[in-house]
């Protein structure tokens, strides 16, 4: 079982531009949330994507987007980049019912220049 | 709205007991969750608290009381590996939606 795989693991890029993160979740899972993580502070959830749908947001603009496919992998899309932007970018899945342990990737560390 | 309270940092020498504890606002509360992070490295689920009272697993145990909006992590026999972040998180509905503390960074000394 590979876990959680998040690609890339790096990433810089120029202010302004767009950026696109990838996670597939663990084998057996269907719902991905995505989350992003400043430097020394806890992970804020950006939103969770379930049957091909988001679910749940969290308190981001409208820069940020998502999608589900069909076999349960997920994208994070990133417009209009700003500085503030840089952080880690983790990538969660569990269950959608019944499941209270969620598994995290290695996340992608993104710069924004 | 919401916020989870816990300490920024603590330290300790190897073998000694620790405990995190975590305070918590929130509309809507299904449980608490812990969860490990070393630096670069992921976030690793601890252990996960929905009702009153204690959970063991090994060296950790969590508690949590809901009337009081509080619970802890407890490490015991710290050993060097350790060393790392601990965040306690709340559920508050289905989906595993997961709502962080700022967390709390534990070095353990020799």
């Amino acid at each position: 079982d590979a876990g959680v795989t998040q690609s890339p693991t790096h990433l810089i890029k120029t202010r302004g531009q767009q950026v696109t993160l990838r996670c597939s979740p663990k084998s057996g899972h269907d719902t991905v949330s995505w989350y992003q993580q400043a430097l020394g502070q806890g992970p804020q959830f950006i939103f969770q994507y379930y049957e091909e749908e988001e679910r749940q947001r969290g308190n981001f603009p409208d820069r940020f987007s998502g999608h589900q496919f069909p076999n349960y992998s997920s994208e994070l899309n990133v417009n209009a980049l700003l500085l503030g932007d840089s952080a880690l970018y983790l990538c969660a899945s569990s269950t959608f019912q019944g499941n209270t342990e969620a598994f995290f990737g290695q996340g992608t560390r993104l710069t924004v220049v | 709205g919401q916020s989870l309270e816990q300490p920024s940092e603590v330290t300790a020498v190897e073998g000694a007991i620790v405990q995190i504890n975590c305070t918590y606002q929130t509309s809507g509360f299904y449980g608490l969750s812990w969860y490990q992070q070393h630096d670069g490295g992921a976030p690793t689920f601890l252990s996960y608290n929905a009702l009153d009272g204690l959970e063991e697993t090994g060296r950790f145990s969590s508690f949590l009381s809901r009337s009081d909006s509080y619970g802890y992590l407890l490490l015991q026999e710290l050993q060097m590996k350790d060393s790392a972040s601990y965040f306690c998180a709340v559920i508050k509905a289905a989906g595993n939606k997961l709502t962080f503390g700022g967390g709390t960074r534990v070095l353990v000394k020799p």
